[in-house]
């Protein structure tokens, strides 16, 4: 898996807007897909690791989907809060590889 | 409290002065990695060590040395330190090959 990338690169919303944001991969040699939260100032902290085409995961407000055959994954938040400004990034992982390559990241400004 | 430590935080160097950059993780997790992460280009995989002895090479692995002799110790080793190594680093560990990342808090270095 070499390239991964996440669209938009940043986003400004309201407060209690939902939004969302994508991952893109290539599908094959596919094996986990995982979303990390990176704040300002801290250290990337894992929201989900998805393997199965299909999934959806829930954490909260905050969803994710994932698509392994067409090579992508959605990142949802419902009703957008100040702390939810993060980057969000997500890594792809190949077949028996523990290497995971992140992609740069979509950074969400949430305005009170 | 489960955790990855890194050590230091913070750290100026001058060029060619070996350093090392510790990591330790009390989870008893089988991978651990090295990340830099520098703007505009996101997290890139420096090394990486599946279990004791075993250490492979991430995407920019020049320049930098690691050993994992125990465990729950994987530290970085810079040789020769250079301006362009000038970096923030992470370490994560994982317990298993489908486990989610846990990063250190991250170790910011400058090379004069």
């Amino acid at each position: 898996i070499l390239n991964v990338e996440q669209s938009p690169q940043s986003l400004h919303v309201q407060e209690g807007d939902s939004t969302n944001f994508t991952c893109s991969f290539p599908s094959s040699n596919f094996y986990a897909l995982h979303w990390y939260r990176w704040e300002t100032a801290k250290s990337p902290e894992a929201l989900f690791v998805m393997t199965l085409n299909g999934d959806e995961k829930k954490k909260g407000r905050i969803s994710a989907t994932l698509n392994t055959k067409e090579g992508y994954s959605y990142l949802y938040i419902k009703g957008s809060q100040p702390e939810d400004s993060a980057t969000y990034l997500c890594a792809p992982r190949g077949d028996s590889s523990y290497k995971l390559i992140f992609g740069s990241g979509t950074r969400l400004l949430v305005r009170p | 409290e489960a955790q990855v430590t890194q050590n230091p935080r913070y750290l100026i160097t001058v060029t060619g002065k070996k350093l090392t950059v510790t990591c330790s993780q009390n989870m008893n997790h089988e991978y651990m990695s090295w990340y830099r992460q520098d703007p505009g280009l996101g997290l890139r995989q420096i090394y990486y060590s599946m279990n004791v002895e075993v250490t492979d090479k991430g995407d920019v692995p020049e320049g930098y040395k690691v050993s994992r002799k125990e465990k729950r110790n994987f530290p970085l080793i810079l040789e020769s330190p250079s301006p362009n190594q000038t970096s923030l680093y992470f370490c994560a560990s994982s317990p298993s090959f489908s486990g989610g990342y846990t990063f250190g808090s991250g170790t910011r270095l400058t090379v004069v």
